[in-house]
């Protein structure tokens, strides 16, 4: 049992490439969540999702896209790549929509500078 | 004004000490409220939740809500240099939000 988990774990990126954040988790949750941390910020969403096919916004989701094929699965894509977008990124999942404080598992964490 | 607001600190203190973490929140809808310890590049942990007002303690944790004044509290006794982390509070309504971390050094 892996747990959440995320790569790469660093990227370096030049300013308007794009890319893709990968998440995966194997505890057959529904609810997945990407995040981003940022010092003196703490974490804020990005998009989220409910299940398979289902994905809505965050707090912070401009310049981010996301989709959800299988439960497993959750990439977070950049469509091209600003420095305001230099952060640490953490996808999370949980088995159910957070009712009842359900515990959300965090995977590792991706760092991505954009230059 | 942030929905969460937490003293990033740093907080440093003797092993041994007991240690007091806050944060105020400004909706006074929220139900659910809940301490996660992030350790140095890795992914926050859920350490405690509590619903409504109340107390609940886990060992050397305490977590504590006080919702006519919005303030929430983990308080760890007998701290230990392996308790060194950020510790952020967040709290649930419909989305999660988090506070900024507070970090905390215990030293031996």
């Amino acid at each position: 049992n892996a747990g959440v988990t995320q790569t790469p774990k660093f990227q370096v990126l030049k300013t308007g490439q794009s890319m893709t954040l990968q998440c995966a988790q194997d505890m057959n949750h529904e609810y997945m969540s990407w995040y981003r941390q940022d010092p003196g910020m703490g974490l804020r969403l990005i998009h989220y999702s409910v299940g398979a096919g289902i994905t809505d916004q965050g707090e912070v989701p401009n310049g981010y896209n996301v989709s959800r094929s299988t439960t497993e699965d959750f990439p977070l894509r950049l469509l091209s790549a600003a420095p305001s977008q230099t952060s640490v990124y953490f996808c999370a999942s949980s088995y159910s929509w957070l009712a009842g404080g359900d515990e959300q598992f965090f995977g590792p964490g991706t760092r991505l500078t954009v230059l | 004004q942030k929905e969460v607001e937490q003293d990033p600190g740093p907080l440093s203190v003797p092993e041994g000490a007991i240690v007091s973490l806050n944060c105020t929140y400004s909706n006074s809808a929220f139900q659910y409220f809940m301490w996660y310890r992030q350790y140095s590049r890795k992914g926050p942990e859920l350490l405690m939740y509590t619903y409504s007002s109340g107390n609940k303690e886990d060992g050397r944790f305490t977590a504590q809500v006080d919702k006519s004044s919005k303030y929430i509290s983990l308080f760890i006794r007998d701290s230990q240099p392996s308790d060194s982390a950020t510790y952020l509070c967040a709290t649930l309504e419909g989305d999660m939000r988090f506070g900024a971390g507070t970090r905390l050094t215990v030293k031996p």
